[in-house]
């Protein structure tokens, strides 16, 4: 069965440094989105991106965030100066523009220190 | 504010018990209602789903019973095994803000089955 897949899987890195996760969508979807889960807590919808445009973002992804789709596979999220509460797992989702299933990569375990 | 209110934060049942988790909602603009089950270490994977028109979805042992008028829905598992204890989401998608619409996940109840 296709899949998303996310790397890295953790990542430790410094407060203020630049983080960059990396996901591959499904290959036939168009639809892809960022969303976190801070531990314990609830899964958040961060970004929506489709034809090269962000469609949608929350009230999360501030200016220390932003998206690409940097060739015809892989999907980034990037943060630019990362704080102690972008601690969290980062799951990267697609879907088919005409289906309503939104599939989910196993997740990007961001620690920041 | 909690767009979608889930309940109970965790469940123990017993193998061959009907495990039962609630959720309300306020937006009436919500249109698509997935159940999405978790495992430690891996992300989201989508189990049943329903949409507002219909007030009942079955598949297999996991059915979702969905009450418009109440704004309310829920995911019944019948016949529950060990191998079905994971968190549970329940979450509405709004399309309000994009076409490609917006999940909004309840906070997850934590199932344990036991042999």
């Amino acid at each position: 069965e296709p899949e998303v897949t996310q790397t890295p899987s953790h990542q430790v890195t410094q407060m203020g440094q630049e983080v960059i996760l990396r996901c591959v969508p499904i290959s036939n979807h168009l639809y892809f989105y960022w969303y976190r889960q801070i531990l314990g807590q609830k899964v958040e919808f961060l970004v929506s991106f489709y034809n090269n445009e962000i469609s949608e973002k929350s009230e999360i992804f501030d200016d220390q965030f932003s998206v690409e789709r940097p060739d015809g596979s892989n999907f980034t999220l990037k943060i630019r100066s990362t704080k102690l509460e972008d601690s969290a797992m980062y799951f990267c989702a697609s879907r088919e523009s005409s289906g309503n299933t939104i599939y989910f990569g196993e997740g990007s375990w961001l620690t920041v220190v | 504010q909690q767009q979608v209110k889930q309940s109970p934060q965790s469940l123990i049942v017993q193998k061959g018990g009907i495990s039962i988790i609630n959720c309300a909602y306020e937006n009436t603009a919500f249109d698509y209602f997935p159940w999405y089950q978790q495992f430690p270490g891996k992300g989201p994977a989508l189990l049943i789903a329903i949409r507002p028109d219909v007030s009942e979805k079955k598949e297999g042992r996991f059915t979702i019973s969905f009450n418009k008028s109440a704004k309310q829905f829920s995911l019944h598992i019948m016949d529950s095994q060990p191998g079905d204890s994971a968190t549970y989401f329940c979450a509405a998608r709004d399309y309000r803000g994009s076409t490609l619409g917006r999940l909004y996940f309840g906070r997850g109840t934590q199932l344990t089955v036991w042999p």
